[in-house]
């Protein structure tokens, strides 16, 4: 089945480490998208890429980092200069700006 | 720069009545604006979205959007909602240069 795959599910990590989160898809997309959510802050654009090796800065990029080397793959790194990472984070994908996204099911970080 | 504002953070309704959830968007550029809604834990799916022609829009579940440019607003609207449309819904903007916007999100419960 096509779609947009994240994992984990579920992540746990101490304070002061880094960890990347997982997207895939095998919807050949061009574009892709990482949103973090908060109770009350609806999604906010961590950083988006419209095409493969590019990628652009969205509302809320500090402590985050991102890579698109291969269409279906846009991992996203939390580094520890993140102030407060635990959030809901979903990734989505689109094939171009003027049509649909497609969301994941999400991964909630949790940093204790 | 593009904006969504969606004004009311919570509204509850009796089933089988009608409702309103209402969205005004702000962008320089021309914009293709969306509804998703997502259940608890869950990723975004799509309701419906308008990028040209009509200005109604008809989406899945009974859901419907009005466009009007000159007041930009996109409110989404059900003549009779069920128990099970008790979700979160997001109104979003998409323009040109692949940055999709979301606002804050309406949370929707529906009370027997």
């Amino acid at each position: 089945d096509g779609g947009i795959t994240q994992s984990p599910k579920y992540l746990f990590r101490k304070e002061g480490q880094n960890v990347t989160l997982s997207c895939e898809q095998n919807l050949n997309h061009d574009a892709m998208y990482w949103y973090r959510q908060d109770p009350g802050q609806g999604l906010r654009l961590i950083y988006y890429s419209q095409i493969v090796n590019d990628f652009q800065k969205g509302d809320i990029a500090e402590g985050y980092s991102v890579s698109r080397e291969k269409k279906e793959s846009f991992p996203l790194t939390v580094t520890s200069a993140q102030k407060n990472p635990t959030a809901f984070y979903l990734c989505a994908s689109s094939r171009a700006w003027n049509t649909e996204a497609f969301f994941g099911q999400g991964t909630r970080l949790t940093v204790v | 720069a593009q904006s969504v504002t969606q004004l009311d953070s919570q509204v509850p309704v009796f089933e089988e009545a009608p409702v309103e959830l209402r969205c005004n968007y702000s962008s320089s550029v021309s914009v293709y604006l969306f509804w998703y809604v997502q259940y608890p834990n869950q990723g975004l799916q799509l309701l419906l979205k308008y990028l040209s022609g009509s200005t109604l829009v008809k989406g899945i579940n009974g859901f419907e959007a009005e466009f009007n440019k000159s007041q930009t607003s996109f409110h989404l609207r059900k003549p009779s909602v069920h128990i099970s449309d008790t979700a979160e819904y997001f109104c979003a903007v998409s323009s040109s240069n692949y940055k999709l916007t979301f606002g804050k999100g309406t949370l929707l419960t529906v009370n027997p």
